[in-house]
Protein backbone atom coordinates (compact mmCIF):
# COMPACT_ATOMS: atom_id res chain seq x y z
CA UNK A 1 0.00 0.00 0.00
CA UNK A 2 1.00 3.31 -0.98
CA UNK A 3 1.71 5.69 2.63
CA UNK A 4 2.47 9.60 2.27
CA UNK A 5 4.38 10.89 5.14
CA UNK A 6 4.80 14.71 6.16
CA UNK A 7 7.04 15.12 8.82
CA UNK A 8 6.77 18.60 9.92
CA UNK A 9 3.18 18.86 12.07
CA UNK A 10 3.45 22.81 12.28
CA UNK A 11 5.75 25.22 10.45
CA UNK A 12 5.38 29.27 10.36
CA UNK A 13 7.68 31.35 8.08
CA UNK A 14 7.12 35.57 8.22
CA UNK A 15 4.97 37.44 5.77
CA UNK A 16 7.23 37.68 2.21
CA UNK A 17 9.74 34.74 3.56
CA UNK A 18 10.04 31.57 1.13
CA UNK A 19 9.10 28.38 3.55
CA UNK A 20 9.52 24.45 2.42
CA UNK A 21 6.83 21.62 3.46
CA UNK A 22 8.47 18.07 3.51
CA UNK A 23 6.55 15.13 2.25
CA UNK A 24 7.96 11.69 1.46
CA UNK A 25 5.91 8.76 0.07
CA UNK A 26 6.39 5.83 -0.17
CA UNK A 27 5.48 2.88 -3.72
CA UNK A 28 6.78 0.42 -5.94
CA UNK A 29 4.71 1.94 -8.93
CA UNK A 30 6.51 3.98 -11.81
CA UNK A 31 3.86 5.72 -12.86
CA UNK A 32 1.77 7.80 -10.60
CA UNK A 33 0.64 11.74 -9.82
CA UNK A 34 1.70 13.72 -6.60
CA UNK A 35 0.06 16.92 -5.45
CA UNK A 36 -0.52 19.08 -2.87
CA UNK A 37 -3.79 20.69 -1.09
CA UNK A 38 -4.13 23.60 0.77
CA UNK A 39 -6.70 23.69 3.70
CA UNK A 40 -7.46 27.43 4.55
CA UNK A 41 -9.62 27.77 8.05
CA UNK A 42 -12.71 28.01 6.11
CA UNK A 43 -11.80 24.06 5.20
CA UNK A 44 -12.41 24.15 1.71
CA UNK A 45 -9.44 22.03 0.12
CA UNK A 46 -8.05 23.77 -2.30
CA UNK A 47 -5.85 22.15 -5.46
CA UNK A 48 -2.26 24.04 -5.44
CA UNK A 49 0.03 21.88 -7.31
CA UNK A 50 -0.17 18.63 -8.92
CA UNK A 51 2.94 17.00 -10.80
CA UNK A 52 2.77 13.80 -13.08
CA UNK A 53 5.90 10.99 -12.16
CA UNK A 54 6.69 10.45 -15.67
CA UNK A 55 8.24 14.47 -16.13
CA UNK A 56 11.35 15.47 -14.59
CA UNK A 57 10.50 19.26 -14.67
CA UNK A 58 9.74 20.15 -11.40
CA UNK A 59 5.64 21.76 -11.79
CA UNK A 60 5.30 25.23 -10.76
CA UNK A 61 2.45 27.69 -9.82
CA UNK A 62 2.85 31.02 -9.53
CA UNK A 63 4.54 31.36 -6.18
CA UNK A 64 4.20 27.66 -5.82
CA UNK A 65 7.04 24.68 -6.93
CA UNK A 66 7.78 21.71 -6.51
CA UNK A 67 11.21 19.85 -5.64
CA UNK A 68 10.43 16.31 -7.34
CA UNK A 69 12.99 13.75 -6.45
CA UNK A 70 11.94 10.82 -7.67
CA UNK A 71 14.72 8.02 -7.12
CA UNK A 72 14.10 9.48 -3.23
CA UNK A 73 10.37 9.43 -3.32
CA UNK A 74 10.57 12.99 -2.03
CA UNK A 75 8.06 15.86 -2.99
CA UNK A 76 8.61 19.16 -1.04
CA UNK A 77 6.72 22.02 -1.59
CA UNK A 78 8.32 25.70 -1.89
CA UNK A 79 5.89 28.56 -1.18
CA UNK A 80 7.85 31.96 -2.26
CA UNK A 81 6.89 35.40 -0.70
CA UNK A 82 4.46 33.59 1.52
CA UNK A 83 1.37 35.83 2.21
CA UNK A 84 -1.49 35.84 5.10
CA UNK A 85 -3.67 34.14 3.05
CA UNK A 86 -0.97 31.51 2.48
CA UNK A 87 -2.00 30.30 6.18
CA UNK A 88 -3.52 26.63 6.18
CA UNK A 89 -2.82 23.04 6.38
CA UNK A 90 -1.01 21.66 3.63
CA UNK A 91 -1.91 18.54 2.22
CA UNK A 92 0.36 16.11 0.15
CA UNK A 93 -1.14 13.44 -1.91
CA UNK A 94 -0.11 10.25 -4.02
CA UNK A 95 -2.96 8.88 -6.61
CA UNK A 96 -2.26 5.93 -9.29
CA UNK A 97 -4.30 6.82 -11.86
CA UNK A 98 -7.56 4.68 -11.37
CA UNK A 99 -6.97 3.98 -7.74
CA UNK A 100 -7.99 6.60 -4.81
CA UNK A 101 -5.69 9.06 -3.49
CA UNK A 102 -3.67 8.88 -0.85
CA UNK A 103 -3.43 12.04 1.81
CA UNK A 104 -0.53 12.31 4.68
CA UNK A 105 -1.39 13.66 7.93
CA UNK A 106 -1.10 16.88 7.03
CA UNK A 107 1.49 20.44 7.65
CA UNK A 108 -0.07 23.53 9.41
CA UNK A 109 1.38 26.48 8.23
CA UNK A 110 0.95 29.91 10.15
CA UNK A 111 2.33 33.14 7.76
CA UNK A 112 3.25 35.56 10.24
CA UNK A 113 2.86 39.92 10.17
CA UNK B 1 -21.30 28.21 -10.92
CA UNK B 2 -20.20 25.93 -7.60
CA UNK B 3 -18.12 23.04 -9.15
CA UNK B 4 -18.90 20.64 -6.26
CA UNK B 5 -21.85 21.59 -3.91
CA UNK B 6 -22.75 19.79 -0.35
CA UNK B 7 -26.11 19.96 1.67
CA UNK B 8 -26.33 20.48 4.45
CA UNK B 9 -22.71 21.83 5.47
CA UNK B 10 -23.37 21.45 9.00
CA UNK B 11 -25.61 18.65 10.73
CA UNK B 12 -25.75 17.97 14.34
CA UNK B 13 -28.34 15.52 15.11
CA UNK B 14 -28.78 12.71 17.96
CA UNK B 15 -27.18 9.57 18.18
CA UNK B 16 -28.98 6.64 16.65
CA UNK B 17 -30.63 8.73 14.03
CA UNK B 18 -30.29 8.33 10.19
CA UNK B 19 -29.31 11.26 8.19
CA UNK B 20 -28.00 11.88 4.39
CA UNK B 21 -25.49 14.40 3.11
CA UNK B 22 -26.21 15.10 -0.11
CA UNK B 23 -23.30 15.90 -2.96
CA UNK B 24 -23.42 17.60 -6.56
CA UNK B 25 -20.78 18.32 -9.42
CA UNK B 26 -21.56 19.83 -12.61
CA UNK B 27 -17.96 19.36 -13.75
CA UNK B 28 -19.21 16.51 -15.63
CA UNK B 29 -16.64 14.09 -14.04
CA UNK B 30 -16.28 10.39 -14.27
CA UNK B 31 -15.50 9.65 -10.74
CA UNK B 32 -17.24 10.71 -7.15
CA UNK B 33 -15.95 10.39 -4.02
CA UNK B 34 -16.12 10.26 -0.02
CA UNK B 35 -13.90 11.39 2.55
CA UNK B 36 -14.01 11.61 6.00
CA UNK B 37 -11.64 14.08 8.13
CA UNK B 38 -11.68 13.29 11.82
CA UNK B 39 -10.43 15.81 14.66
CA UNK B 40 -7.17 15.17 13.71
CA UNK B 41 -7.46 16.44 10.06
CA UNK B 42 -6.66 13.34 8.84
CA UNK B 43 -8.57 12.53 5.32
CA UNK B 44 -9.54 8.80 4.35
CA UNK B 45 -11.12 7.77 1.55
CA UNK B 46 -14.49 6.63 2.09
CA UNK B 47 -15.87 5.62 -1.33
CA UNK B 48 -15.74 6.35 -4.48
CA UNK B 49 -18.02 6.11 -7.70
CA UNK B 50 -17.12 5.76 -11.74
CA UNK B 51 -20.07 5.58 -13.88
CA UNK B 52 -22.50 4.66 -11.18
CA UNK B 53 -20.51 1.69 -10.17
CA UNK B 54 -18.65 1.30 -6.80
CA UNK B 55 -14.95 0.63 -7.34
CA UNK B 56 -13.50 1.54 -3.91
CA UNK B 57 -14.63 0.59 -0.03
CA UNK B 58 -12.29 1.48 2.70
CA UNK B 59 -13.49 -0.69 5.27
CA UNK B 60 -16.32 1.22 5.88
CA UNK B 61 -19.24 0.21 8.81
CA UNK B 62 -22.56 -0.88 6.65
CA UNK B 63 -24.11 2.10 8.37
CA UNK B 64 -22.64 3.99 5.81
CA UNK B 65 -24.20 3.87 2.44
CA UNK B 66 -23.55 5.66 -1.03
CA UNK B 67 -26.05 6.48 -2.91
CA UNK B 68 -25.78 7.68 -7.00
CA UNK B 69 -29.16 8.53 -8.82
CA UNK B 70 -26.68 9.47 -11.76
CA UNK B 71 -23.26 10.74 -12.64
CA UNK B 72 -23.56 14.08 -10.62
CA UNK B 73 -24.73 13.08 -7.42
CA UNK B 74 -23.28 11.20 -4.80
CA UNK B 75 -25.61 11.26 -1.71
CA UNK B 76 -23.80 9.26 1.70
CA UNK B 77 -26.20 8.12 3.82
CA UNK B 78 -25.57 7.11 7.25
CA UNK B 79 -27.95 4.92 9.59
CA UNK B 80 -28.21 4.34 13.38
CA UNK B 81 -25.39 7.48 13.72
CA UNK B 82 -22.70 7.02 16.11
CA UNK B 83 -20.72 9.34 18.23
CA UNK B 84 -17.51 8.32 16.59
CA UNK B 85 -19.03 9.61 13.44
CA UNK B 86 -18.42 12.92 14.34
CA UNK B 87 -16.57 14.17 11.15
CA UNK B 88 -16.21 16.64 8.37
CA UNK B 89 -16.95 14.52 5.35
CA UNK B 90 -16.20 15.52 2.09
CA UNK B 91 -17.58 15.08 -1.50
CA UNK B 92 -15.16 15.32 -4.23
CA UNK B 93 -14.97 14.12 -8.19
CA UNK B 94 -12.12 13.58 -10.73
CA UNK B 95 -11.83 13.79 -14.38
CA UNK B 96 -11.10 10.16 -15.27
CA UNK B 97 -9.61 9.21 -11.90
CA UNK B 98 -6.96 12.31 -11.88
CA UNK B 99 -6.88 15.48 -9.38
CA UNK B 100 -10.01 15.63 -7.53
CA UNK B 101 -12.23 18.61 -6.89
CA UNK B 102 -13.61 18.75 -3.37
CA UNK B 103 -16.66 20.33 -2.03
CA UNK B 104 -16.83 22.23 0.77
CA UNK B 105 -17.76 19.95 3.43
CA UNK B 106 -20.24 19.04 5.79
CA UNK B 107 -19.55 19.18 9.59
CA UNK B 108 -21.54 16.37 10.74
CA UNK B 109 -21.80 16.45 15.02
CA UNK B 110 -23.31 13.15 16.83
CA UNK B 111 -24.49 14.28 20.51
Amino acid sequence: AQTVTQSQPEMSVQEAETVTLSCTYDTSENNYYLFWYKQPPSRQMILVIRQEAYKQQNATENRFSVNFQKAAKSFSLKISDSQLGDTAMYFCAFMKQGHDMRFGAGTRLTVKP
Amino acid sequence: DTAVSQTPKYLVTQMGNDKSIKCEQNLGHDTMYWYKQDSKKFLKIMFSYNNKELIINETVPNRFSPKSPDKAHLNLHINSLELGDSAVYFCASSPSNLEQYFGPGTRLTVT
